[in-house]
This record gives structure tokens, C-alpha cells and sequence, in this order.
């Protein structure tokens, strides 16, 4: 199984900040990275697919970048309604594996 | 525009069968994609069960596979999800999404259901 590990676990942020969440596959997973963005009592939503490709809808200052096992996803100017879980994602092989996610806290 | 809305028990009891349906709109499963059960025990994180095709070929998490069962319904435009002999550690928001496959591999969930939450408990 490829596992995902993301760090941090959790960061403090304010409005405007940029913000930096890393994720690590154990194996290369090429591009087929994804992230996630995840509010309390709701489904999860996509972000980023193929690790760099932005899902329609989503803000340009939602970014992500990397390949192989070294995978980033910035978010250039945080706002109020980016405080949320974000999670990675690899879909190269099965068992499709999330990383263990990070909350992104209002400081 | 697709819409996934799972339905079923929301308490099951110990050893018994959890059964959960997701209906889809707006989509024919019959025209592609593949469908997909996740879950999310409270407070952690995300785990990917199977995928099933209209077809009905099936992909499993083989640390889930000899309980698990899937089906999909073309006349209804549902699949189910049949999770045997569970203990309170099934208890989780079960997700229904929709994804596909990309070249060697898999795309993401772009399409995902509420969410219901099951728990396991006599």
C-alpha cells in the first residue's frame, strides 16, 4: 500500500497568510495526486486534481505542485472560509490512500 | 448536474450487516465512470472501500474485501455497499463518489454524497 503522510497535522493562520501543506507519498505516485478540502459535518471537495490541475469552481489562489512522492498545495492568501481539514490523496494504485489530513486554524 | 445521496440504517448492531444504497442523479451510471464507497470514522481521517463499475466489476481495499459486497442497479441508477459481521469500529460517515479511470490508474472523486452516518452499537 502507498501511504500518504501529511504535515503538518495542523497549523494556525491568519487572514492573508500564506499557507504551505506538504504531502509525502512512500512510493512515487507520478501525478495522480489529489487534494481535498473538508468543512465540519460535510462531504469532502475537490480541489486539485493530477497535482496541479485546478477543479472548476475552485479560487486561483488554490495551487498545488510536485510529482513523483513530493506533492504541495498553497493557498497564496488564506480567507475565512478556507479554515478547514485538507487532505491528499493518491490514486496511482489501489488501495486508494488519503494522508491523515491538516486543519488549518484561524490564529 | 450529478448528485450522489446515500441512504440506509443509521444504527446496526454488532456482527450484524450494515446495508447503505447511493442513488445517483443527473448522471447515467450505465454511461460510464466508476462508483465508489469511502468512510470517515468521527474525527479521523478518510478510507477508500471499493469501486464498482455499471459492468459490475468490482475493486476492493483487500483490508475490507471479505466483508464487503458491492452491487449497482442500472434500471434504478444506484449501487450498494454491504459491509458484513461489523463492530463499533465500522461506526463512520459512509461516502458514495463518483471517479474514473486514468490511464494505469484512477482519477479522483469528483463527485461525492452527503455523507451518512452509521453507527454500530447494540
Amino acid at each position: 500500500d502507498i501511504q500518504m503522510t501529511q504535515s503538518p497535522s495542523s497549523l494556525s493562520a491568519s487572514v492573508g497568510d500564506r499557507v504551505t501543506i506538504t504531502c509525502r507519498a512512500s512510493q512515487s505516485t507520478s501525478n495522480y495526486l489529489h487534494w481535498y478540502q473538508q468543512k465540519p459535518g460535510k462531504a469532502p471537495k475537490l480541489l486539485i486534481y493530477a497535482a496541479s490541475s485546478l477543479q472548476s469552481g475552485v479560487p486561483s489562489r488554490f495551487s498545488g505542485s510536485g510529482s513523483g512522492t513530493d506533492f504541495t498545495l498553497t493557498i497564496s492568501s488564506l480567507q475565512p472560509e478556507d479554515f478547514a481539514t485538507y487532505y491528499c490523496q493518491q490514486s496511482y494504485s489501489t488501495p486508494l490512500t488519503f494522508g491523515g489530513g491538516t486543519k488549518v486554524e484561524i490564529k | 448536474q450529478v448528485q450522489l445521496q446515500e441512504s440506509g440504517p443509521g444504527l446496526v448492531k454488532p456482527s450484524e450487516t450494515l446495508s447503505l444504497t447511493c442513488a445517483v442523479s443527473g448522471y447515467s451510471i450505465s454511461s460510464g465512470y466508476y462508483w465508489a464507497w469511502i468512510r470517515q470514522p468521527p474525527g479521523k481521517g478518510l478510507e477508500w472501500i471499493a469501486t464498482i463499475y455499471h459492468s459490475g466489476s468490482t475493486y476492493y481495499n483487500l483490508s475490507l474485501k471479505s466483508r464487503v459486497t458491492l452491487s449497482v442497479d442500472t434500471s434504478k441508477n444506484q449501487f450498494s455497499l454491504n459491509l458484513s459481521s461489523v463492530t463499533a469500529a465500522d461506526t463512520a460517515v459512509y461516502y458514495c463518489a463518483r471517479h474514473n479511470m486514468r490511464g494505469s490508474g484512477w482519477t479522483q472523486f469528483d463527485n461525492w454524497g452527503q455523507g451518512t452516518l452509521v453507527t454500530v452499537s447494540s
